[in-house]
C-alpha cells in the first residue's frame, strides 16, 4: 500500500514547454484533488475529481487540464508552462464519506 | 463551505498541551470540522474530524462548541516535531456540489518551543 504517489519529485521546464504531472493511488479512493502551493502561502486548489470520469475546477484551474479516465490515477497537464507556473504541486486523495484526504510528496516545478 | 477564523500564529512550550482555536460562525448543519496540519515543505497532514461531538484519536482531541460555531483543536503533549501550520476547514460530505472541494485558508503556524 503506496498511498499517494507523486511523480516526478522535480521537475524544470522551458517557458512554452508542456508536461503531465501524474499522480496515483492504490487506496481505491473516490476523490482526488491538485493543489499548488507557492514560496511562503498556502494551497490553491487546481482541479478536483469526484470519481472517474468527472472534474471539474477549483480555485485556480487555468493554464492546466485533468482527467480522470481510471479510479487510480489523476494526470495534471500544463499545456504551456510559464514562470507564474513555478510552484510546489500536490495531489490529494479520499474515499466517499467523511475522511479526511491523503497527500502526496509533492512535485517541486521550476519554469525557467 | 462556511469560512473559518484562525489566529496566525500561536507558541506552546514543549510538553505542554496546544490548544489551537477555530472559528466558523456560519457552520451549516451538514457541515463538518476538519484539521489538517502540515511540516515545513512537506505535503498537509490529516489529523482528525467531527460533525458535533467531540473527537479523539491517538494524534489529537476536537473540541466542537454546542452551537458548533467554534472548535479547539487539541494536543496534549506538544513536542517539537509539531511545529507546523495548522489548518481549520469546514466542508460539507454528501449530497452537495461541493462536496469534491476542500479549501484551504490561511491556517496558524504553531512554534512549539524548548
Amino acid at each position: 500500500n503506496a498511498g499517494v504517489t507523486q511523480t516526478p519529485k522535480f521537475q524544470v521546464l522551458k517557458t512554452g514547454q508542456s508536461m503531465t504531472l501524474q499522480c496515483a493511488q492504490d487506496m481505491n479512493h473516490e476523490y482526488m484533488s491538485w493543489y499548488r502551493q507557492d514560496p511562503g502561502m498556502g494551497l490553491r486548489l487546481i482541479h478536483y475529481s469526484v470519481g472517474a470520469g468527472i472534474t471539474d475546477q477549483g480555485e485556480v484551474p487555468n493554464g492546466y487540464n485533468v482527467s480522470r479516465s481510471t479510479t487510480e490515477d489523476f494526470p495534471l497537464r500544463l499545456l504551456s508552462a510559464a514562470p507564474s507556473q513555478t510552484s510546489v504541486y500536490f495531489c490529494a486523495s479520499r474515499p466517499g464519506g467523511a475522511y479526511g484526504y491523503t497527500f502526496g510528496s509533492g512535485t517541486r516545478l521550476t519554469v525557467v | 463551505d462556511a469560512k473559518t477564523t484562525q489566529p496566525p500564529s500561536m507558541d506552546c512550550a514543549e510538553g505542554r498541551a496546544a490548544n489551537l482555536p477555530c472559528n466558523h460562525s456560519t457552520i451549516s448543519g451538514n457541515e463538518y470540522v476538519y484539521w489538517y496540519r502540515q511540516i515545513h515543505s512537506q505535503g498537509p497532514q490529516y489529523i482528525i474530524h467531527g460533525l458535533k461531538n467531540n473527537e479523539t484519536n491517538e494524534m489529537a482531541s476536537l473540541i466542537i462548541t454546542e452551537d458548533r460555531k467554534s472548535s479547539t483543536l487539541i494536543l496534549p503533549h506538544a513536542t517539537l516535531r509539531d511545529t507546523a501550520v495548522y489548518y481549520c476547514i469546514v466542508r460539507v460530505n454528501w449530497g452537495s456540489s461541493n462536496t469534491g472541494k476542500l479549501i484551504f485558508g490561511q491556517g496558524t503556524t504553531l512554534q512549539v518551543k524548548p
